[in-house]
């Protein structure tokens, strides 16, 4: 059973940067398995911010970036803003089949 | 503009059946791999099933292997899932999603409840 792990949760202050990683339990992430991140508020569908490791949709705003830190997927939002409070959940893909990570609540404080 | 509206959901006791439907428009269909993805009350999300865009490659998590099936018409924009020998762990809002490099576009979701 394959397991992506992310950080239960995370606390950052308006304005300020964070991090949220995506580890998977077979070892090292790469651009093979097409990291992708979404954002999801209470009460709506998730929303996709990164696809294929780094790369934003046209929706996405700038302050949020991917990459690959070490041997995990990573998420960085730079100048967060309030609206940012959210649940945040990266997916990988293994040949066909896909897992999401458990989830991240970021809170903007 | 690109819409995903899922239907099918409901109340159904436990080994009972439902179809979940998802009428896409706005984009060409058939160009797409499609997704379903559910959300347990309270829990994250998790990956259920994939389609390719000619049905020829078909993927399940093992939670549902087995027990659902992923099906489309290209003709009529549709996805589907049916969901048979259901449990009260099914229990989640079901989203579909479409596929390209990642799920970008979202349904709404349509809940599905399995209790006795």
């Amino acid at each position: 059973q394959t397991v992506v792990t992310q950080e239960p949760s995370l606390t950052v202050s308006p304005g300020g940067t964070v991090t949220l990683t995506c580890a998977s339990s077979t070892g090292a992430v790469t651009s093979g398995f097409y990291p992708n991140w979404f954002q999801q508020k209470p009460g709506q569908a998730p929303r996709a911010l990164i696809y294929s490791t780094s790369n934003n949709h046209p929706w996405t705003p700038a302050r949020f970036s991917g990459s690959l830190l070490g041997d995990k997927a990573a998420l960085t939002l730079s100048g967060v803003q309030p609206e940012d409070e959210a649940e945040y959940y990266c997916l990988l893909y293994y040949g066909g089949v896909q897992v999401f990570g458990g989830g991240t609540k970021l809170t903007v404080l | 503009e690109v819409q995903l509206v899922e239907s099918g959901g409901g109340l159904v006791k436990p080994g009972g059946s439902l179809r979940l439907l998802c009428a896409a428009s706005g984009f060409t269909f058939n160009t797409y791999n499609m997704n379903w993805v559910r959300q347990a009350p309270g829990k994250g999300l998790e990956w259920v099933s994939s389609i390719s865009s000619s049905s020829h490659y078909i993927y399940y998590a093992d939670s549902v292997q087995g027990r659902f099936t992923i099906s489309r018409d290209n003709a009529k924009n549709s996805l589907f899932l049916q969901m048979n020998s259901l449990r009260v762990e099914d229990t989640a809002v079901y989203y579909c999603a479409r596929d390209d490099v990642g799920p970008d576009y979202w349904g709404q979701g349509t809940r599905v409840t399995v209790s006795s």
